[in-house]
């Protein structure tokens, strides 16, 4: 298998503009996770989803952030509009053992809001 | 409760020498606690991990020292050697097997010297 797959790997934009990172999950895992990485933060869950259902979004930082998964093999998050302090790197991973099972991180998309 | 709290932020050791990065927890329903590697422009990959049942685990040259008592566990690295530089996070399923979210600590970031 490719492992998980993101998409940009890098982003920059200016403050205002809407972001959309992708994630393609190991097939046939159904839980998906996106986390945001920072050096103040370190590594954040959003959100995850359990067979395309999203399950816990407590870790969304606001309304500007949003997630979907229409379908086993493709996720979203959207930032609608970006700010600086949006500036991170996000991760999106897989799971085939659960919300607590082993992680399957893909490489990032590292996203620069000016 | 729900946090892991890993130490040092960052270390830098002779090629040879024994890293060790410790963390900490309070909630006494933690049931498992992996190790996760990343390397620079990389997700996160599981490394090592632990049961509370269990004292110690060796695979090669990483071993997981856990002190159920103490709340306490570590990881080592034997025969360090730069390909080991990396940031390093411990982390601990909040409890009732895998249905439970895994807790990131801080992260370290471990740099072997040649």
């Amino acid at each position: 298998d490719a492992g998980v797959i993101q998409s940009p790997r890098h982003e920059v934009t200016e403050m205002g503009q809407e972001v959309t990172l992708r994630c393609k999950p190991i097939s046939g895992h159904d839980y998906l996770f996106w986390y945001r990485q920072t050096m103040m933060r370190g590594l954040e869950l959003l959100i995850y989803f359990n067979n395309n259902v999203p399950i816990d979004d407590s870790g969304m930082p606001e309304d500007r952030f949003s997630a979907k998964m229409p379908n086993a093999s493709f996720s979203t998050l959207k930032i609608q509009p970006s700010e600086p302090r949006d500036s991170a790197v996000y991760f999106c991973a897989s799971s085939l053992q659960g919300v607590g099972g082993e992680l399957f991180f893909g490489e990032g998309s590292r996203l620069t809001v000016l | 409760q729900q946090q892991v709290k890993q130490s040092p932020q960052s270390l830098i050791v002779q090629k040879g020498g024994i890293p060790i990065i410790n963390c900490a927890y309070e909630n006494t329903a933690f049931d498992y606690f992996p190790w996760y590697q990343q390397f620079p422009g990389k997700g996160p990959a599981l490394l090592i991990a632990i049961r509370p049942d269990v004292s110690e685990k060796k695979e090669g040259r990483f071993t997981i020292s856990f002190n159920k008592s103490a709340k306490q566990f570590s990881l080592h690295i034997m025969d360090s050697q730069p390909g080991d530089s990396a940031t390093y996070f411990c982390a601990a399923r909040g409890g009732y097997s895998s249905a439970s979210k895994i807790i990131f600590g801080s992260g370290t970031r471990l740099s072997i010297r040649p």
